[in-house]
């Protein structure tokens, strides 16, 4: 099993580009997350979903968007890309929403914006 | 709001025990979660409690105490592979994860 992965691993945009940052998982999970981690800072939830054709807002979702069209790949979206969203960006997923059900999270994607 | 405290870094000695601190105040509690992080790399999960009292893994233990909003991650034996940043995530009512920033772990020979 290869898990969680994550493509592009490091990305520079130019203000005002878009992207996708892409996430698939092999372990037929329902639940899949996006994180960004800033330093100095806990991760944040931006969307997730609980299954094909669900999403749904987390803490921090603007300048985003997401769709989850199968189980297994949940992409994520930037439109007019700001410095702000200059962090490094995680993919997770999970058996459950709820219990002892871990996450397993993906290598990341390094994304700079200038 | 929501809030989780862990510090920010913490050093000791290869061989010896550490305990790392967490406390937390969340809309609602469904588990408190432990994770190890490597720099430059994903998480990993490492424990999770969700009642009251010690879990014990190898050479991790995890504590938690509900009525005082605190947990612990104990790190035994401690070898230089355990330098790493240890974040602590409470799971809240709505069954998503609030995460501490972390506590960055640097082991000495």
């Amino acid at each position: 099993n290869a898990g969680v992965t994550q493509t592009p691993k490091f990305r520079i945009l130019k203000i005002g580009q878009s992207m996708t940052l892409q996430c698939t998982q092999d372990m037929n999970h329902n639940y899949m997350y996006w994180y960004r981690q800033d330093p100095g800072m806990g991760l944040k939830l931006i969307y997730y979903s609980v299954g094909a054709g669900i999403t749904d807002k987390g803490e921090v979702p603007n300048g985003y968007n997401v769709s989850r069209s199968t189980t297994e790949d949940f992409p994520l979206r930037l439109e007019l890309a700001a410095p702000s969203q200059t962090s490094v960006y995680f993919c997770a997923s999970s058996y459950s929403l709820a219990g002892s059900y871990e996450q397993y999270f993906g290598p990341g994607t390094r994304l700079t914006v200038t | 709001g929501q809030n989780i405290d862990q510090p920010t870094e913490m050093t000791a000695t290869e061989g010896a025990i550490v305990q790392i601190n967490c406390t937390y105040q969340t809309s609602g509690f469904n588990g408190l979660f432990w994770y190890q992080q490597h720099a430059g790399e994903a998480p990993t999960f490492l424990s999770y409690n969700v009642l009251d009292g010690l879990e014990e893994k190898g050479r991790f233990s995890s504590f938690l105490s509900r009525s005082k909003g605190y947990s612990y991650l104990l790190l035994k034996e401690l070898q230089m592979k355990d330098s790493a940043s240890y974040l602590c995530a409470v799971m809240d009512s709505n069954y998503q994860l609030i995460w501490g920033a972390g506590t960055k772990l640097i082991i000495k020979p």
